[in-house]
C-alpha cells in the first residue's frame, strides 16, 4: 500500500531563516507525491506535486519540495521562512483501489509556527 | 470559476437531528471526495465518488450517507447526529489528465459541525 510519513509534529522556524518539512514515502512503482498548506480555519491548498523529471520541484508561495529517492524523502523547503508561513502542512501519495479508482493517503501533518 | 464550494459554513445540531452538507464543484471533476478533520488532527476519508452514480466508503463511513447524481454535487448526509460527529467537514475533487496520471484534489472551505 502507497503511504507518507511525516516525522516532525511541529517545527519552530524563526523569519529568514530556511524552513524543511520533512515527508517519507513507502510506494510501489513511481511516485506521485503532493505537499498541501492548510491555514488556520481554511481548506488545504495546493502547494507542489512531483510526477516526474527533475528532483528539485518549485510551487507556489516560494516553497519547493526534493525528490530523493534513495532515502525515498520528499521534503518541502523554503530558503528563506516568513511567519505568515505558521501552518499546518500536509505530503500526500494517490493511491489506486482495487477497483483502480483513486483516492490520496494523506500524512499527519506538521504543523509549522514562525516567530518573529 | 468557484472552484469547490460548501454550504453552510457553521452549523449546530442536537443530538439526534440529521442534516445535509452541500458540495458543489465547477470544474467538470470526476472524482470527488468527502473528509472530516478534528481539532489538531489529520484527514480522515468519509466517502468518496468517481462519477455520477459510482460512490464508495472510506475509512470513516459509519452515521454518513452520500448521492451523487449529477458530476457537479456531492451531498453528504448525517442521519442521527452525534456528540463524535463535532468536526470539519472538507469537500474536494479532483480529475485524472489524458494519460491517467492523478491530479491534485481542490478543497473546499470547510463546514464547521457541532453537534451537542
Amino acid at each position: 500500500a502507497q503511504s507518507v510519513a511525516q516525522p516532525e509534529d511541529q517545527v519552530n522556524v524563526a523569519e529568514g531563516n530556511p524552513l524543511t518539512v520533512k515527508c517519507t514515502y513507502s510506494v510501489s512503482g513511481n511516485p506521485y507525491l503532493f505537499w498541501y498548506v492548510q491555514y488556520p480555519n481554511r481548506g488545504l491548498q495546493f502547494l507542489l506535486k512531483y510526477i516526474t523529471g527533475d528532483n528539485l520541484v518549485k510551487g507556489s508561495y516560494g516553497f519547493e519540495a526534493e525528490f530523493n529517492k534513495s532515502q525515498t524523502s520528499f521534503h518541502l523547503k523554503k530558503p528563506s521562512a516568513l511567519v505568515s508561513d505558521s501552518a499546518l502542512y500536509f505530503c500526500a501519495v494517490p493511491h489506486r483501489t482495487t477497483d483502480s479508482w483513486w483516492k490520496l493517503q494523506f500524512g499527519s501533518g506538521t504543523q509549522v509556527v514562525g516567530t518573529p | 470559476n468557484a472552484g469547490v464550494t460548501q454550504t453552510p459554513k457553521f452549523r449546530i445540531l442536537k443530538i439526534g437531528q440529521s442534516m445535509t452538507l452541500q458540495c458543489t464543484q465547477d470544474m467538470n471533476h470526476n472524482y470527488m471526495y468527502w473528509y472530516r478533520q478534528d481539532p489538531g488532527m489529520g484527514l480522515k476519508l468519509i466517502y468518496y465518488s468517481v462519477g455520477a452514480g459510482i460512490t464508495d466508503k472510506g475509512e470513516v463511513p459509519n452515521g454518513y450517507n452520500v448521492s451523487r447524481s449529477t458530476t457537479e454535487d456531492f451531498p453528504l448526509r448525517l442521519e442521527l447526529a452525534a456528540p463524535s460527529q463535532t468536526s470539519v467537514y472538507f469537500c474536494a475533487s479532483s480529475s485524472t489528465n489524458l494519460a491517467g496520471v492523478y491530479n491534485e484534489q481542490f478543497f473546499g472551505p470547510g463546514t464547521r459541525l457541532t453537534v451537542l
